[in-house]
């Protein structure tokens, strides 16, 4: 079954923690992505790699990293830095310009 | 100006009935276009593409202008499975950018 996985699906932190979201693809795809979504608002890029061992910053990087060691993997850690970190994190791929989405991963920080 | 921009709705359209919505965007060096649907706490999901020449998929059917800059989305013979909301993307240099989504209820 091919796609793309995040765990867990809701994830509860307390203010101060650094947290680590999963996404992995098993689509043989080059390029991924990580967003956020917000109530109301379109989905807003945080981070993106087109190729393993190089990523980019989005339009809202700060407070967040990101890891590309292996094509299958993207990790994404939002670290206490980030200041409103309660949030739809979603993951997607791509080989050319259309992009597959991940479930999700609700984080709520408290 | 926002780069994409969208009606949010919501739309209450019977069921059976035709819908229609557009979505603008401002960057004229946009390069390919998209329409998601996202249902409720759900991750979104790849609609249609939006090709120059407007394409059709069963009951949908996309189209691009271009000229004025926007893109449209009609749905014929609507079911109650189409509620849910529907995102305008558009690919501006290899990234993509969201429209904030045009939400749609059928209505038995």
């Amino acid at each position: 079954d091919g796609g793309i996985t995040q765990s867990p699906k809701y994830l509860f932190r307390k203010e101060g923690q650094n947290v680590t979201l999963s996404c992995e693809q098993n689509l043989n795809h080059d390029a991924m992505y990580w967003y956020r979504q917000d109530p109301g608002q379109g989905l807003r890029l945080i981070y993106y790699s087109q190729i393993v061992n190089d990523f980019q910053k989005g339009d809202i990087a700060e407070g967040y990293s990101v890891s590309r060691e292996k094509k299958e993997s993207f990790p994404l850690t939002v670290t206490s830095a980030q200041k409103n970190p309660t949030a739809f994190y979603l993951c997607a791929s791509s080989n050319l310009a259309e992009q597959y989405f991940g479930p999700g991963t609700r984080l709520t920080v408290t | 100006r926002k780069e994409v921009e969208q009606d949010p709705g919501p739309f209450n359209v019977p069921e059976g009935a035709t819908v229609a919505f557009n979505c603008t965007y401002s960057n004229s060096a946009s390069q390919s276009f998209f329409w998601y649907r996202q249902d409720c706490r759900k991750e979104p999901k790849l609609l249609m593409s939006v090709y120059s020449s407007g394409n059709e998929d069963g009951r949908f059917t996309a189209q691009l202008n271009r000229a004025s800059q926007y893109i449209s989305l009609l749905i014929r013979d609507s079911k109650l499975s189409d509620s849910a909301t529907y995102l305008c993307v558009v690919n501006i240099a290899g990234k993509l950018t969201f429209g904030t989504g045009t939400r749609l209820t059928i209505i038995p």
